[in-house]
């Protein structure tokens, strides 16, 4: 496979349930992101990760946790969460975090959640 | 704080036409922008990257410009084709080291045969 791959592409779960998000990039990028983007709103940054390091966090709720193992692999582990997140998760990497060209972001194709 | 604005937010031009699509930010400190295009339910694919020392950037039918001065860039797409409907998405990045990407809301493209 190429690029950014998001797995599961669709994903229904209870308010009760645990799930996880997973994304893989295979571009050999050392930063990679989570998106939220919500119905009639712009896509907002959740986090950020580089050299699996968090390096942002944009006051996302508990409920929503993060994990990197390494570079090429980024998990979003979602726990009692509400029907307002909803939305769908996007997954993107870059080559790192400097101030170069090569920080054009490249992103997977999403995975649609709905929660109950 | 940075916001981007994007109008229309819906546009719809018969097949061929050549189309503009605005975009504009409130910082103009910004480091780059880029246009990406979303397929409906699909991720983002990159069209164009523009550092905010360069004027535009081409790639095929597409030309998009950067006024940073004014807070603005346009997405000119010429000879529109049915397989342009999409949604097309502006985002900034601000100076500093930031890699936060600000996005607007989009502009939904239906080119009709």
């Amino acid at each position: 496979e190429t690029g950014v791959t998001q797995t599961p592409r669709h994903l229904v779960m209870g308010m009760t349930n645990k799930k996880s998000l997973k994304c893989e990039q295979h571009l050999g990028h050392n930063a990679m992101y989570w998106y939220k983007q919500s119905a009639k709103k712009p896509l907002e940054l959740m986090f950020v990760y580089s050299l699996e390091e968090r390096v942002e966090n944009n006051s996302v709720p508990s409920r929503f946790s993060p994990e990197c193992p390494n570079s090429s692999h980024l998990f979003l582990h979602l726990h009692t969460l509400q029907p307002e997140d909803s939305a769908l998760y996007l997954c993107a990497s870059s080559q790192d975090l400097s101030g170069t060209n090569y920080n054009e972001q490249f992103f997977g194709p999403g995975t649609r959640l709905t929660v109950l | 704080k940075q916001e981007v604005t994007q109008i229309p937010a819906a546009l719809s031009v018969p097949e061929g036409e050549n189309l503009v699509l605005n975009c504009s930010f409130t910082d103009s400190a910004i480091y780059n922008l880029q246009w990406f295009r979303q397929d409906p339910g699909k991720g983002l694919t990159s069209l164009l990257l523009i550092q905010s020392s360069q004027r535009e950037q081409t790639s095929g039918r597409l030309n998009a410009s950067l006024d940073k001065s004014s807070g603005r860039s346009t997405l000119y797409i010429a000879a529109s084709q049915p397989g342009d409907s999409a949604t097309y998405l502006c985002a900034v990045r601000g100076q500093g080291g930031s890699e936060k990407l600000v996005f607007g809301k989009g502009t939904k493209l239906t080119v009709n045969p």
